[in-house]
C-alpha cells in the first residue's frame, strides 16, 4: 500500500546531542510537511517542500533544519535538542492542486516519530 | 488571522448514540476544510475534506457540513463504537493557503 512512513518510531537523545527522523513515502505526492505536535495540542508546521522549493515557517526555530534529496525521501535535523523540543513529530504529504478535485490537497501523514530528550 | 476553535475539548457518549463535532474558524475566506482523526501516540488519519464550494461529504457513517457564513463545520458520528474513540481535529485552508488547525475534541465512547 501507499503510504508515509516515519522511523524511528520513538527517539530518545541526551541534552544537545544532533537527531534526525526520517520521512519517506510512495505516493509520489509533490508537497512534504514536518509538524511538531505536543500533548494535547495542535500540529505545529515546521517547514514544508514544495517540490524542491523549501518553505520555513517564520517562527521556526533555527535548531531545526531540514533535507529533501528526492521526491521520496525527507529528514528533520534537529542539531542540538533541549527539553522543550520533546514531542511528536510529523511527516505528511500532499499532492498539490486545485483545492480538492482528484484528492488534491488532503495530506496523508505518517505515524510519527516521539522524541523524548532526557 | 484565521483562527480554528473546537469545542468540547473533550467528549463523553454512550455506544450507540449519534453525536455531532463542531469546528468553528472565524474569517470565511477558506478554501476547504479538513476533518482528522488521531489514536493516542499515533499520526492523523484524513476522514473528509470539504471544499468551500461544498456544504457537505459523507464517509461511511461519518457526515461532514459546511457552512462557510457562519464560521462552522460538523462532523457528524452516526451510530457511534468504542473504536470511534480517538481526538478528532479539524483544520481550515485559509486565503493564504495556510492551514489553520483546531486543537481538537477528545471522543470517547463508552462500551
Amino acid at each position: 500500500d501507499a503510504m508515509v512512513i516515519q522511523n524511528p518510531r520513538y527517539q530518545v537523545t541526551q541534552f544537545g546531542k544532533p537527531v534526525t527522523l526520517s520521512c519517506s513515502q510512495t505516493l509520489n505526492h509533490n508537497v512534504m510537511y514536518w509538524y511538531q505536535q505536543k500533548s494535547s495540542q495542535a500540529p505545529k508546521l515546521l517547514f514544508h517542500y514544495y517540490d524542491k522549493d523549501f518553505n520555513n515557517e517564520a517562527d521556526t526555530p533555527d535548531n531545526f533544519q531540514s533535507r529533501r534529496p528526492n521526491t521520496s525521501f525527507c529528514f528533520l535535523d534537529i542539531r542540538s535538542p533541549g527539553l522543550g523540543d520533546a514531542a511528536m513529530y510529523l511527516c505528511a504529504t500532499s499532492r498539490s492542486g486545485t483545492s480538492g478535485r482528484g484528492g488534491a490537497n488532503v495530506l496523508t501523514f505518517g505515524a510519527g516519530s516521539r522524541l523524548t530528550v532526557l | 488571522k484565521q483562527e480554528v476553535t473546537q469545542i468540547p475539548a473533550a467528549l463523553s457518549v454512550p455506544e450507540g448514540e449519534n453525536l455531532v463535532l463542531n469546528c468553528s474558524f472565524t474569517d470565511s475566506a477558506i478554501y476547504n476544510l479538513q476533518w482528522f482523526r488521531q489514536d493516542p501516540g499515533k499520526g492523523l488519519t484524513s476522514l473528509l475534506l470539504i471544499q468551500s464550494s461544498q456544504r457537505e461529504q459523507t464517509s461511511g457513517r461519518l457526515n461532514a457540513s459546511l457552512d462557510k457564513s457562519s464560521g462552522r463545520s460538523t462532523l457528524y458520528i452516526a451510530a457511534s463504537q468504542p473504536g470511534d474513540s480517538a481526538t478528532y481535529l479539524c483544520a481550515a485552508r485559509d486565503s493564504n493557503y495556510q492551514l489553520i488547525w483546531g486543537a481538537g475534541t477528545k471522543l470517547i465512547i463508552k462500551p
